[in-house]
């Protein structure tokens, strides 16, 4: 799996977009990009995943770039709640055999009243 | 859908005895599933691959005979620690998936203090 670039810690205020970066500058063809997040004490959550397309859901959008060297998850509205470890991980379809996810050191989000 | 429970959430136990924790999937059946291990600080690292009806698969480094791997059903997967010492502290995550056309689902952790 490609490895990723990501910054130890940003800062966002509550009611702001939160606009988290990732480098993934070797990834392959057939490799995703997968977004998870981890609030303290509990375990990891998932929130968006794509290949090339932007993707949109209830939780965040996910905007690759078109050379798929780099992507951004955005968070439209952050609340206090969204304060986590947010990790990027970029890996084959999950379609693909059972191996698991590695996890890189993530951004740690701290979102601001 | 995709419902994994772990329990306990947290657990204290003394130097030398062993501990249990349980990982279920609620909705689904998982022939796979994975422990991770997390220490203050610091990322998630696999543990080992849990097989229903086989034997565990351990990453290099992990101890075999200390971090006991059960996997008896579709929907359980058991990790015993075994005499364990201080430096087993730590959060201990469990995840599964229904199918190759699911992603992961994570537990919420156990939390293990060892005075």
């Amino acid at each position: 799996d490609a490895k990723t670039t990501q910054p130890t810690s940003m800062d966002c205020a509550e009611g702001r977009a939160a606009n988290l970066p990732c480098n993934h500058s070797t990834i392959s063809g057939n490799e995703y990009v997968y977004w998870y997040r981890q609030i303290h004490s509990q375990g990891p959550q998932y929130i968006i995943h794509g290949l090339k397309n932007n993707e949109t859901n209830e939780m965040a959008s996910l905007i690759i770039t078109e050379d798929r060297k780099s992507s951004t998850l955005i968070l439209p509205h952050a609340t206090l709640r969204d304060t986590a470890v947010y990790y990027c991980i970029v890996r084959v379809s999950m379609n693909s055999g059972y191996s698991t996810l590695t996890f890189g050191k993530g951004t740690m989000l701290l979102v601001s009243p | 859908g995709a419902v994994v429970s772990q329990h306990p959430s947290w657990v204290i136990c003394k130097s030398g005895t062993s501990v249990k924790i349980e990982c279920r999937s609620l909705d689904f059946q998982a022939t796979t599933m994975f422990w991770y291990r997390q220490f203050p600080k610091q990322s998630l690292m696999l543990m080992a691959t849990s097989n229903e009806g086989s034997k565990a698969t351990y990453e290099q480094g992990v101890e075999k005979d200390k971090f006991l791997i059960n996997h008896a059903s579709l929907t359980l997967s058991t990790l015993t620690v075994t005499s364990a010492h201080p430096e087993d502290s730590s959060f201990y995550i469990c995840s599964a998936r229904r199918g190759t056309n699911y992603g992961y689902t994570f537990g919420s952790g156990t939390r293990l203090t060892v005075v």
